[in-house]
């Protein structure tokens, strides 16, 4: 059964201080990886899509990477409307395009 | 282009009563899914409709079921609600499956059960 396990589950930063979110997921066959930004009691909003090994997606401070075990989202010099719970989603080659998601990092920056 | 809307954004219901759902894909959009987000958890997969029939579910019982219309919209209808059942529910759109697979969900329905 596909897993996605996310850490740390919260992390909190100063403004300006970069670091790291990781998602390490276990799936059969992945037809893509994905990352959601959510703000507190809102719907997840599409961040990117990874589809394999060594890909790369930046979106301003954001960085999306993928290896064939893990993911991770680099956060660069944030700022306070960067604080969200990021959410990390795989989905598979076979079946229904459901999406299995990880629990989410809570992530707070402080001015 | 509008996205995905969902209606209606909070309610209330007793345990043991019915509720109904509903959800309005993004344009172009024929696959449309449902998730159960409960606090601090990540959105659990409950079932997906494409061209109006079901196309996979999820670890959900029965009295969880849903609709496809022939627009696209979807409805989701849940039975004898348990307090357990309290969660914020998301829809979500995705383009046929030829074309790029990202899902784009609605802002949700915030269910309390008491």
């Amino acid at each position: 059964e596909d897993q996605v396990t996310q850490s740390p589950e919260a992390l909190r930063l100063q403004e300006g201080e970069s670091s790291s979110l990781n998602c390490s997921y276990t799936v059969s066959g992945l037809r893509g990886l994905f990352w959601y930004r959510q703000d507190p009691g809102k719907g997840p909003e599409f961040l990117f899509t990874l589809y394999s090994a060594g890909e790369e997606k930046e979106k301003e401070r954001l960085k999306a990477t993928l290896t064939k075990k893990e993911s991770f989202l680099h956060i660069t010099a944030p700022k306070p409307e960067d604080s969200a719970t990021y959410l990390c989603a795989v989905r598979e080659l076979q079946g229904a395009q459901k999406l299995v998601f990880g629990q989410g990092t809570r992530l707070t920056i402080n001015p | 282009e509008t996205g995905v809307t969902q209606s209606p954004t909070h309610l209330i219901k007793t345990r043991g009563q019915q509720v109904t759902l509903r959800c309005s894909s993004q344009s172009g959009h024929n696959t449309v899914s449902w998730y159960q987000q409960a606090l601090g958890q990540g959105p659990q997969f409950i079932f997906q409709y494409y061209r109006e029939e079901e196309n996979g579910r999820g670890n959900f019982p029965p009295r969880f079921s849903g609709l496809q219309f022939p627009n696209y919209s979807s409805e989701l209808n849940v039975n004898a609600l348990e307090l357990d059942d309290s969660a914020l529910y998301l829809c979500a759109s995705s383009p046929p499956s030829n074309m790029n697979t990202e899902a784009f969900f609605g802002q949700g329905t915030r269910l309390t059960v008491v």
